[in-house]
């Protein structure tokens, strides 16, 4: 089984701040990586599909990228609405998440 | 517009079955593969299960496998997850998702329904 290892597990930030997300797989998953994002209380939404292709309507401020094991997600400037967990997702094999990275805005 | 809308979720003894429903509208459900999905209480998410477009060929967790059947009923639109000999880890929010056509990720996710298993 691919494992996913997301870090950091928490993180504080400003609004206007940039915004680092990494996701580590345990083998190669080549490009088939996904960011979601979660509210509290509310399904997941899909912000980056192939590890860096943008959703439609998903906003610009949004990147991904990687290819192999090592991944990021950035968020370019931080804006209060950007607040929730995400995650990551390998679809190379079966499906799996890493464990989450919730982003909290000071 | 998608929706997906999950039903069936409730409290369950350890050992007992449960049957989960997602209704589908706002597409052509017969042609997407679609997936289960759970997440317990303050933890992350976790697949399930996986079933192709016309219900022949399906997948399952190693931690439900034997256990768990997810199946599909193009006609009414409806996903299904049958629960059987349900354990206490079992207990989460189960979501259905939707799978993009030829693609393996999740565009769309309904708002999950909780089950839980405890005596």
């Amino acid at each position: 089984d691919i494992q996913m290892t997301q870090s950091p597990s928490t993180l504080s930030a400003s609004v206007g701040d940039r915004v680092t997300i990494t996701c580590r797989a345990s083998q190669s998953v080549s490009s088939w990586l996904a960011w979601y994002r979660q509210k509290p209380g509310t399904a997941p939404k899909l912000l980056i599909y192939k590890a860096s292709n943008l959703e439609s309507g998903v906003p610009s401020r949004f990147s991904g990228s990687g290819s192999g094991t090592e991944f990021t997600l950035t968020i370019s400037s931080l804006q209060p609405d950007d607040f929730g967990t995400y995650y990551c997702q390998q679809y190379s094999s079966y499906w799996t998440f890493g464990q989450g990275t919730k982003v909290d805005i000071k | 517009d998608v929706q997906l809308v999950e039903s069936g979720g409730g409290l369950v003894q350890p050992g007992g079955s449960l049957r989960l429903s997602c209704a589908a509208s706002g597409f052509s459900f017969r042609s997407k593969w679609m997936h289960w999905v759970r997440q317990a209480p303050g933890k992350g998410l976790v697949w399930v299960a996986r079933i192709n477009s016309d219900g022949s060929s399906t997948s399952n967790a190693d931690s439900v496998k034997g256990r768990f059947t997810i199946s599909r009923d193009n006609a009414k639109n409806t996903l299904y997850l049958q629960m059987n000999s349900l354990r206490v880890e079992d207990s989460a929010v189960y979501y259905c998702a939707r799978e993009v056509a030829g693609s393996y990720y999740f565009d769309y996710w309904g708002q999950g329904t909780p089950v839980t298993v405890s005596s």
